[in-house]
């Protein structure tokens, strides 16, 4: 079964401390990683598309990070802005072409100033 | 930048009566869905919609639900009987056609509350 699980699920940093939040996935045929963000009672908002091993995509202080079996969203340096929902986000292939996206629990992430 | 919209933002309704969740896309996608998320629960896929006709659907899609686009602008979830466990928040989500393009844009929800 095609699964997407996301740890931790909470994460409490102090402002300036670094740490990087895991995806891990099995699916046959992946066609792209997402990771979104999604502030409470907010709908999620997109912040990376990740297609093959070894790709990296960056923005202000996220870095995505993919590799065969799992995913990384590296945070540097986060300010308490950056507390939110992080979810991890998979498209699976359907026949003619359709798709549907499956979603991880996420990691809630809390910055502390 | 284009967003999808979600009206209303709350409904508050009594089990049993019938909701219609309203959703206009972004104009030039092709691709539409609903998902729902119970509180403190993952965002769940409910069903996808193209050429005007369902594409896939999940398990909780039963025959309580059904999708429309009535017109070139609106996509609408309807719950025909709502129940308590109806209560969610309800996305609405697009996306244009083609590799590359497979990411979602979400609105904002329609938080339904369910007595």
């Amino acid at each position: 079964e095609d699964q997407v699980t996301q740890s931790p699920e909470a994460l409490r940093l102090q402002e300036g401390e670094s740490s990087s939040l895991n995806c891990s996935y099995t699916v046959s045929g992946l066609r792209g990683l997402f990771w979104y963000r999604q502030d409470p009672g907010k709908g999620p908002e997109f912040l990376f598309t990740l297609y093959s091993a070894g790709e990296e995509k960056e923005k202000e202080r996220l870095k995505a990070t993919l590799t065969k079996k799992e995913s990384f969203l590296h945070i540097t340096a986060p300010k308490p802005e950056d507390s939110a929902t992080y979810l991890c986000a998979v498209p699976l292939a359907l026949s003619g072409g359709y798709q549907k996206v499956t979603f991880g629990i996420g990691t809630k992430l809390q910055v502390i100033p | 930048e284009p967003e999808v919209t979600q009206t209303p933002s709350h409904q508050v309704t009594q089990m049993g009566q019938e909701v219609i969740l309203r959703c206009v896309p972004i104009s030039n996608h092709l691709y539409f869905y609903w998902y729902r998320q119970i509180l403190g629960q993952k965002v769940e896929f409910l069903v996808s919609f193209y050429n005007n006709e369902i594409s896939e659907k999940s398990e909780i899609f039963d025959d309580q639900f059904s999708v429309e686009r009535p017109d070139g602008s609106n996509f609408t979830l309807k719950i025909r009987s709502t129940k308590l466990e109806d209560s969610a928040m309800y996305f609405c989500a697009s996306r244009f056609f083609g590799t590359g393009s497979e990411k979602l844009f979400f609105g904002s929800g329609t938080q339904l509350s369910v007595l």
